[in-house]
């Protein structure tokens, strides 16, 4: 099993539309998820963390369910500057450090007009 | 304030050849980390390193590849003899505190990486 595993897509939905992504990871210790947003070969700029009470930020909704070890991201009303690859990382995944992170293999989203 | 600085943005070698590749944190991140992505494929963590320690280099390759972080100047990842699969985008992050099994991880902001390419 891998140690973060997340949907690659791909998705393409029209401009206004509502998107969600999912993701699992295997390593009940890990602390700290993030969804993290990496543009056409340039580097990785973090979204949102996630928590286990859910949290917003704007039109994004990340949600944390520990027992089920999976984590979730909503997109709502889709703008064509939303097309991008969207990782799920979550700390000490693979049980070494806390500070090591683990990306899921990212889903690609694409927006269109 | 600037972000983190990484250099070369691109570099080329041939097979055998050496290459450093330089990462300078934020200002005032004592705690840095190098990914790798491979063509088509997701970030993989190398290894996590303080000032003058490494934390956690269980993701570096075996042979070949070495980091360090000095007391002073930037974080140096060193690849040597280079063959055709290191061919890759290295990314050096970093974050302003430590990260322990009591706190949850601090940050990390990502550099604009450094394109190897390996002829």
């Amino acid at each position: 099993r891998k140690e973060v595993e997340q949907d690659p897509g791909p998705f393409n939905v029209p401009e206004g539309a509502t998107v969600a992504f999912n993701c699992t990871y295997s390593n009940s210790a890990s602390q700290s998820f993030f969804w993290y947003r990496q543009d056409c070969r340039k580097e990785p700029k973090l979204l949102m963390s996630v928590y286990s009470s859910g949290n917003e930020d704007g039109r994004f909704t990340a949600q944390l369910n520990r027992a089920s070890q999976y984590i979730s991201l909503l997109i709502r009303d889709s703008k064509l500057s939303d097309s991008a690859t969207y990782l799920c990382v979550v700390n000490n995944a693979g049980g070494t450090s806390y500070g090591k992170l683990t990306f899921g293999q990212g889903t690609i989203l694409t927006v269109h007009p | 304030n600037a972000g983190v600085m990484q250099n070369p943005r691109h570099l080329v070698r041939r097979r055998g050849q050496e290459a450093r590749l330089r990462c300078s944190p934020m200002k005032g991140h004592s705690h840095v980390y190098w990914y790798r992505q491979l063509p088509e494929e997701g970030l993989k963590f190398m290894v996590y390193l303080q000032k003058e320690n490494i934390i956690d280099e269980s993701g570096m390759p075996k042979e070949r590849f070495s980091a360090e972080f000095p007391k002073e100047g930037p974080s140096i990842l060193r690849i040597q003899q280079v063959v055709r699969g290191d061919s890759a985008a290295y990314f050096c992050a970093s974050s302003e505190r430590a990260t322990t099994s009591r706190s949850s991880t601090d940050t990390q902001y990502f550099g604009p990486g450094t394109r190897l390419t390996v002829l």
